[in-house]
Formats: structure tokens, C-alpha cells, sequence
């Protein structure tokens, strides 16, 4: 099954850094969706960037895709406690109708 | 409020027991789906539904059984062929194919 991998698996930083995930994926896709999951919680959609957009931006984040590189990246700017959390991409395929998840990068802010 | 609700929050189940678990949203969404999600891992697709009346197997379907009788709700069984049922699972609604999904709080389910 089709599925995003997100890079590194844990990140680590202090507040007010700016934070990198990245996400790699194998076949072509209509989309790809990024989500946080707070311990214990169900997850919450961020953004979604479709495969014929190349940035997106939402407040504090910023989304890139490169589908030549079946890649993309989540920026996390001036980074809060708050944000502490796992982050995981989802891709769809064009012949699915469902989305694929990754293993999450667990990101921990440091007050 | 909308939103998508999961029952119990923390679930245990004897050797040998079936047990369901119950997924309920009001968002009006045709799509619903059930995820495993073990400790620091990824989630995993058991079932999903595209309709009422329809739904498809994911990636690990064997030892689940999920039913679509109302638009409202997606329940998932699971059964005691499911040797390994220790987990987090997560059901989430959305529109339809490849648009964002609303996540429950999930249920917690151990063995007894």
C-alpha cells in the first residue's frame, strides 16, 4: 500500500525555532494532507496541498510539494510548547479512494 | 457542535470475546473510516465506506468486521480471530475521496 514516510522521526527544539518534517511518498497522488495528533487524541487536518500546487501557507505554516522528488515539507515557524506533538503526512493515489498515512514525526518543543 | 464521536474511551476485552466499537458523527459525511494505530506508530486502514450500505477492506482487515447502515454511523467489530487486538483505534468521516478527515478520540482497547 501507498504510503508517506515522514523524516526524522523525532525532532527536538526550543521555542521560538522555526521546525522542518519532511515526507516521501512512492506513486503519483491527487493530494497530500498534513495533520497533527496531540498524545492520546484523535487527529486534526492542518493543510492540503494539491499535486498541481507547489506552496501553501496557513498562519504559522508552510507547506512545499515537489511531486518530481515525491516529496514535501512542513515549516513550523517561531515554534510553541503548544506545538508539541506528532505530525503525520497522508497521500491519496489516483486510483484509491482512500489516504495513506506515515509513522509521524514527533516533534517536542522546549519551553 | 458537528463532529465525530467514539465510545468507549477505554475498552478491554476477555480471550475468546468479540467487541464493538462505536463511531457516530453528525458532520453529514458519506466517507467514514476505521485506523489502528499502535505505540509510536502510524495508522493503519482496517475498513473503510465510501456509502451507506458499502464499505471496502483496507490494509488489515482480517480479525475486523465493520457495518454502514446509516450515513451516521460506522461501528467495527473486533472479533476474536483478531489475535493481536491491542491498540488505539480511530475512526474519521469525511466528505468523500481524498478530502480532509475529522478524527474521533479514539478507543483505547486491551486484553483482559
Amino acid at each position: 500500500s501507498q504510503q508517506g514516510e515522514e523524516d526524522p522521526q523525532a525532532l527536538s527544539i526550543q521555542e521560538g525555532e522555526n521546525a522542518t518534517m519532511n515526507c516521501s511518498y512512492k506513486t503519483s497522488i491527487n493530494n497530500l494532507q498534513w495533520y497533527r495528533q496531540n498524545s492520546g487524541r484523535g487527529l486534526v487536518h492542518l493543510i492540503l496541498i494539491r499535486s498541481n500546487e507547489r506552496e501553501k501557507h496557513s498562519g504559522r505554516l508552510r507547506v512545499t510539494l515537489d511531486t518530481s522528488k515525491k516529496s514535501s515539507s512542513l515549516l513550523i515557524t517561531a515554534s510553541r510548547a503548544a506545538d508539541t506533538a506528532s505530525y503525520f503526512c497522508a497521500t491519496d493515489a489516483d486510483n484509491n479512494n482512500d489516504m495513506r498515512f506515515g509513522a509521524g514525526t514527533r516533534l517536542t518543543v522546549k519551553p | 457542535d458537528g463532529g465525530i464521536t467514539q465510545s468507549p474511551k477505554y475498552l478491554f476485552r476477555k480471550e475468546g470475546q468479540n467487541v464493538t466499537l462505536s463511531c457516530e458523527q453528525n458532520l453529514n459525511h458519506d466517507a467514514m473510516y476505521w485506523y489502528r494505530q499502535d505505540p509510536g506508530q502510524g495508522l493503519r486502514l482496517i475498513y473503510y465506506s465510501q456509502i451507506v450500505n458499502d464499505f471496502q477492506k483496507g490494509d488489515i482487515a482480517e480479525g475486523y468486521s465493520v457495518s454502514r447502515e446509516k450515513k451516521e454511523s460506522f461501528p467495527l467489530t473486533v472479533t476474536s480471530a483478531q489475535k493481536n487486538p491491542t491498540a488505539f483505534y480511530l475512526c474519521a468521516s469525511s466528505m468523500g475521496p481524498h478530502q480532509p478527515q475529522h478524527f474521533g478520540d479514539g478507543t483505547r482497547l486491551s486484553i483482559l
